[in-house]
């Protein structure tokens, strides 16, 4: 079955350092999506992707969709202390929607 | 403003007894969904349901069970079969209940405990 897993687990940064996220999925995606939970609130959409190859800029947050479209980045640029909290991306290919572990960051002032 | 209201937002409940979440969206939603999110982990699909009238398991519904009567309304009852029920619990809806895609729009959850 399909399978979503997500690097690293944890992430300390200092504040100001770069911050990236992977998805990796067992088989091809029709596209992802990514979502951000602050600590003690809900997951709160951040940006879909559907292109293979597909690149997408928020700000300091830059996402990713792989050639293969089996693997998916998020890039956070001089992590600020509002970046803290847990990403999630989630598979779009069944109806089931599969979210990935997540990756928790904390950011050190 | 639309959006999607849970409510209790805390929740303490005795072994064996039943405890129903309720869920409420005002977005027109047609899909609705039951999300389970155990400390430092990702999120579990209980239940999800693509119209009214009808409603699929999800990935541990063991102990669960759901109703959609109305589109607005998605209640998810924590049953005393439910061997770890504490737990934060998410419900979620999206627009449409095929197989295009759409972003989540996610309540702020529920915390229940058990004493």
């Amino acid at each position: 079955g399909q399978q979503v897993m997500q690097i690293p687990q944890y992430q300390h940064v200092q504040e100001g350092e770069d911050f990236t996220t992977y998805c990796n999925s067992s088989t091809t995606l029709s596209n992802i999506q990514w979502y951000k939970q602050r600590p003690g609130g809900h997951p709160v959409f951040l940006i879909q992707l559907v292109k293979s190859g597909e690149v997408k800029k928020q700000k300091r947050l830059t996402f990713q969709f792989g050639e293969a479209k089996k693997n998916s980045s998020l890039h956070i640029t001089a992590t600020q202390t509002t970046d803290v909290g847990t990403y999630f991306c989630r598979s779009s290919g069944t109806y089931k929607y599969i979210f990935g572990t997540g990756t928790r960051l904390k950011v050190l002032a | 403003d639309g959006g999607i209201t849970q409510s209790p937002k805390y929740l303490f409940r005795k072994e064996g007894q039943n405890v129903t979440l309720s869920c409420e969206q005002n977005l027109n939603h047609d899909a609705m969904y039951w999300y389970r999110q155990d400390p430092g982990q990702g999120l579990r699909l209980i239940y999800y349901s693509q119209i009214v009238n009808d409603f699929q398991k999800g990935d541990i519904a063991e102990g669960y069970s759901v109703s959609r009567e109305k589109k607005e309304s998605f209640p998810l009852t924590v049953t005393s079969a439910q061997k770890n029920p504490t737990a934060f619990y998410l419900c979620a809806s999206r627009i449409s209940g095929g197989r295009d895609t759409g972003e989540l729009f996610f309540g702020e959850g529920s915390r229940l405990t058990v004493l």
